[in-house]
């Protein structure tokens, strides 16, 4: 259980374009997901707290008119990264936190989206 | 702002032989605490977790991590490696009073020879 879904794996676009990644949690509610940035051989970083139907909540330094999140229901949550830019290439992960079923509140990631900018 | 660090960036050993990464985080107060694994080319799996209680924490794949409140710790070990723990270690904290938000540690890469 406690499944977390990312689409697409690997995404490849041109400098001023947006890309939108979506996260699904797929076998349970998730009113939390967050939303981490990872660079070559560096840890994760939170860039955003997403919550079902509210604005997400952006960390220090994240620009939220550049990371669109979007989490309209309770097993999808989307990061649009608008006007990409080269510097904007890197791993994006999301996590979701199933409370219905895990009181530790333990979150799950999925699989990650490689994104490239040319 | 708390800080988590893992002191051992690459680890290299040979199968069979007992694995101990470090994890330092920097908070006062109540903390829980995870360890994550990230296999090549898969997402993060949660390998075990600190709550409370028992300091000694048994998680999958015979890890343990003892929680040494004092020194601020949470080391991960294993008794005897296998060449499947190749693998990128996570350390990450989250204070108790910080809703759900995780602060992870650089990672540790680890490669076990066969």
């Amino acid at each position: 259980g406690a499944v977390v879904s990312q689409h697409p794996s690997r995404v490849i676009c041109k400098s001023g374009t947006s890309v939108k990644i979506e996260c699904r949690s797929l076998d349970f509610q998730a009113t939390t997901m967050f939303w981490y940035r990872q660079f070559p051989k560096q840890s994760l970083m939170l860039m955003a707290t997403s919550n079902e139907g509210s604005k997400a909540t952006y960390e220090q330094g994240v620009e939220k008119d550049k990371f669109l999140i979007n989490h309209a229901s309770l097993t999808l949550s989307t990061l649009t990264v608008t006007s990409a830019h080269p510097e904007d290439s890197s791993f994006y992960i999301c996590s979701a936190r199933d409370r219905g079923r895990d009181p530790t509140d333990t979150q799950y990631f999925g699989p990650g989206t490689r994104l490239t900018v040319l | 702002a708390q800080s988590v660090s893992q002191h051992n960036h690459h680890v290299i050993l040979s199968e069979a032989a007992s694995l101990e990464l470090g994890c330092n985080y920097s908070y006062g107060g109540t903390v829980n605490l995870f360890w994550y694994v990230q296999y090549p080319g898969q997402h993060l799996q949660l390998l075990l977790k600190y709550f409370s209680g028992d300091p000694l924490v048994k998680g999958i794949k015979g890890f343990e991590a003892e929680f040494i409140k004092s020194k601020f710790s949470f080391n991960l070990r294993k008794p005897s490696v296998q060449w499947s723990d190749t693998a990128e270690y996570f350390c990450a904290v989250r204070p108790g009073n910080a809703g759900n938000m995780l602060t992870f540690g650089g990672g540790t890469r680890l490669m076990v020879k066969p």
